[in-house]
C-alpha cells in the first residue's frame, strides 16, 4: 500500500531565507502528487500538483516542487519565505485506487 | 459561490450522545469526502462518496455513518460519541476522485467528554 512520509514535523526558518519541505512516497508506480497548505484554523487549500509532464511544478504564493521518480520524492521549495507563509503543509499522493494518501504534515515556522 | 460549507463549527458532546455534521458544496462536484485531523497524524479518510448515490468506507470508518443526500450534500453521523472521536472534521469535494483538486470546508472542531 502507498504511504507518504514527511520527514520533518517542524521546520523553523528565518524570514526571507529559502526553505525546503521534504516528502517521500513509497511506490514508484504512476502516481499523482499534491501539496496542500493549511493556515491556522482553516481548511486545506491546494498549493500545487503533479499529474504528468514537466517534473518541476510551480504553484501559488511562489512555491514550487520537483518530482523525482527515482528517489520517489516530491519536495516543496520556496526561495524566500515571508511571515505569511506560516502554516502547516501536507503532501499527498493518489494511489492506484485514486485514494489520496496524506503525509503527517510539516509546520513551517517563520522566525523574524 | 460559497465553495464547501460545514455546520456546526464547534460542538461539545457527552459520551454516548449522537450528532450529525452537515456538509454542502455548490461546485457541482461528483465526489465528496469526510476526513478527521488529529495532531501529528495528517488527515485520515473516514468515508467518501465517489458519486451521488454511492458511499464507501475509508481508512477509519468505525463509529461513523454517512449519507449522500443529493449531489450537493454529504452528512456524517456519530451514533454514540466516544472520547476517541474528539477531533477536527473536514468535509471536502472534488470533480472526480483522485486526480482533481479537493476543496475543503472550514472544519468542525468536536470535543467528546
Amino acid at each position: 500500500a502507498q504511504s507518504v512520509t514527511q520527514l520533518d514535523s517542524q521546520v523553523p526558518v528565518f524570514e526571507e531565507a529559502p526553505v525546503e519541505l521534504r516528502c517521500n512516497y513509497s511506490s514508484s508506480v504512476s502516481v499523482y502528487l499534491f501539496w496542500y497548505v493549511q493556515y491556522p484554523n482553516q481548511g486545506l487549500q491546494l498549493l500545487l500538483k503533479y499529474l504528468s509532464g514537466s517534473t518541476l511544478v510551480k504553484g501559488i504564493n511562489g512555491f514550487e516542487a520537483e518530482f523525482n521518480k527515482s528517489q520517489t520524492s516530491f519536495h516543496l521549495r520556496k526561495p524566500s519565505v515571508h511571515i505569511s507563509d506560516t502554516a502547516e503543509y501536507f503532501c499527498a499522493v493518489s494511489d492506484s485506487n485514486y485514494q489520496l494518501i496524506w503525509g503527517a504534515g510539516t509546520k513551517l515556522i517563520i522566525k523574524p | 459561490n460559497a465553495g464547501v460549507t460545514q455546520t456546526p463549527k464547534f460542538q461539545v458532546l457527552k459520551t454516548g450522545q449522537s450528532m450529525t455534521l452537515q456538509c454542502a458544496q455548490d461546485m457541482n462536484h461528483n465526489s465528496m469526502y469526510w476526513y478527521r485531523q488529529d495532531p501529528g497524524m495528517g488527515l485520515r479518510l473516514i468515508y467518501y462518496s465517489a458519486s451521488e448515490g454511492t458511499t464507501d468506507k475509508g481508512e477509519v470508518p468505525n463509529g461513523y455513518n454517512v449519507s449522500r443526500l443529493n449531489k450537493r450534500e454529504f452528512s456524517l453521523r456519530l451514533e454514540s460519541a466516544a472520547p476517541s472521536q474528539t477531533s477536527v472534521y473536514f468535509c471536502a469535494s472534488s470533480e472526480i476522485r483522485g486526480i482533481n483538486e479537493q476543496y475543503f470546508g472550514p472544519g468542525t472542531r468536536l470535543t467528546v467528554t
